[in-house]
């Protein structure tokens, strides 16, 4: 089974903090995501990498970076968190499927910022 | 931009009752998928479906994707408790295919 783990599940900082949200993956996994989800907005595209060091914006990146070192790590950074990014936050990964591109998502982060 | 939408936001059902959810795509899509996020939980893939008009089947859950590709149905006969949860319908972007847009999703409360 693929195994999407993000380290924090929750999560609570203060404004102005930076914040590091880790996620490991461990099915050689090309493509990695950040996504945001919030109540009546569905999931939100932040970030994606396609290969180690590279990146893409996705929708929402304002307010947002990214890390790729590895193939099986992506790491989301709030530069400076503020209250408007209290969020769960959501790590992927996908494989090419039958045509499609199937995401497997970790558990979430829950993060309050205060 | 490109959009997926989804209807209705919410769908409170008596067990046993069907139960539809609706996505429609601003853009013609190559694929569409369907994932189910339990309360508490994260999203799960169900099913992707390719062709023009494609029906499958799992169980009790019926998915359609609409002959323009640009529209899909889920639909639950006979829901149960374990069927609640929010519905969520994803396309690939216009600006790369490994990418995805999902829709608003659907919540689904099922009550006994």
């Amino acid at each position: 089974d693929v195994k999407v783990t993000q380290s924090s599940r929750y999560l609570v900082k203060r404004t102005g903090e930076k914040v590091f949200l880790e996620c490991v993956q461990d099915m050689d996994h090309e493509n990695m995501f950040w996504y945001r989800q919030d109540p009546g907005l569905g999931l939100r595209l932040i970030y994606f990498s396609y290969d180690v060091k590279m990146k893409e914006k996705g929708d929402i990146p304002e307010g947002y970076s990214v890390s790729r070192e590895k193939k099986e790590r992506f790491s989301l950074i709030l530069e400076s968190a503020s209250t408007n990014q209290t969020s769960m936050y959501l790590c992927a990964s996908s494989r090419p499927q039958g045509g499609g591109n199937t995401i497997y998502f970790g558990e979430g982060s829950w993060l309050t910022v205060v | 931009g490109q959009q997926v939408m989804q209807i209705p936001q919410y769908q409170h059902v008596q067990e046993g009752e069907d139960f539809t959810t609706y996505c429609n795509s601003s853009t013609t899509l190559s694929n569409i998928q369907w994932y189910k996020q339990r309360p508490g939980g994260h999203p799960v893939f169900l099913i992707q479906l390719v062709k023009s008009g494609e029906v499958k089947k799992q169980k009790r859950l019926t998915f359609q994707f609409g002959e323009a590709k640009k529209n899909s149905s889920l639909h639950i006969t006979a829901t149960q408790t374990t069927d609640v949860g929010t519905y969520f319908c994803a396309g690939p972007t216009t600006s790369g295919t490994y990418k995805y847009i999902f829709g608003t999703g659907t919540r689904l409360k099922v009550l006994a």
